[in-house]
């Protein structure tokens, strides 16, 4: 069944600096990747998503990347601001339902 | 917010209890979700409605009873529960089911602690 690998669990920037965050998964079928963010005491939230019809999107400051060969996406945050702090989501359609990365907690200090 | 709305948004209760999660989403929404988030792992989707028709149940004990009574309304009963069940209850909604490739829109979650 799908397996969805995220990296690092947890990352620390500076206000300004770009951050990137990993997922690798198993089911080359799997064609839908979202990306959520939660903050706390709060639900996961949509913040982008990619198909695998498509290499890249960008939404301002926020870009997803897909390596469909690799089986490998990404997540890009650039001018990071304090309120990006929060823990951050990757998942990947598999088995007929998302499947979700543990967690990535970001952390950016002013 | 998301049109995802849970209560109670925290609960404690003992192992003999029984209660209940709410949740109520107003996307017009044909699919809702429970899921369980614990520290340090991924979400575990839990059940999958569509059109208030069970159409998952990944291995989930019998403790836990989950209720569609139409597409708007989605409940959790709670029975009997150990501690490890104390968790964040997320429910969540989508267009359809659609194998996983639609948006889902959670709620703010329902933080259980069973003592």
């Amino acid at each position: 069944g799908e397996n969805v690998e995220q990296h690092p669990s947890t990352l620390s920037v500076q206000e300004g600096d770009s951050a990137v965050i990993k997922c690798t998964y198993s089911d080359s079928a799997s064609n839908y990747f979202p990306w959520y963010k939660q903050e706390l005491g709060k639900g996961p939230q949509l913040i982008i998503d990619i198909r695998s019809n498509v290499g890249e999107k960008k939404d301002q400051r926020i870009a997803v990347t897909l390596n469909k060969t690799a089986k490998h996406f990404s997540l890009h945050i650039t001018e990071t601001q304090p309120e990006d702090s929060a823990v951050y989501f990757c998942a990947a359609s598999g088995q007929g339902n998302l499947i979700f990365g543990k967690g990535t907690k970001l952390s950016v200090k002013p | 917010e998301t049109g995802v709305t849970q209560t109670p948004r925290h609960l404690v209760m003992g192992m003999t209890n029984k209660k209940s999660l709410k949740c109520e989403q107003h996307l017009g929404h044909n699919a809702m979700y429970w899921y369980k988030q614990s520290a340090k792992k991924p979400l575990e989707l839990m059940f999958v409605y569509s059109l208030e028709e069970r159409v998952e149940n990944n291995s989930v004990p019998s403790r836990f009873s989950p209720e569609c009574p139409n597409s708007s309304h989605l409940f959790l009963h709670l029975h009997t529960l150990q501690p490890e069940d104390s968790a964040l209850y997320l429910c969540a909604s989508s267009q359809d089911v659609a194998g996983g490739q639609e948006t889902q829109y959670f709620g703010p979650g329902t933080r259980l602690l069973v003592l």
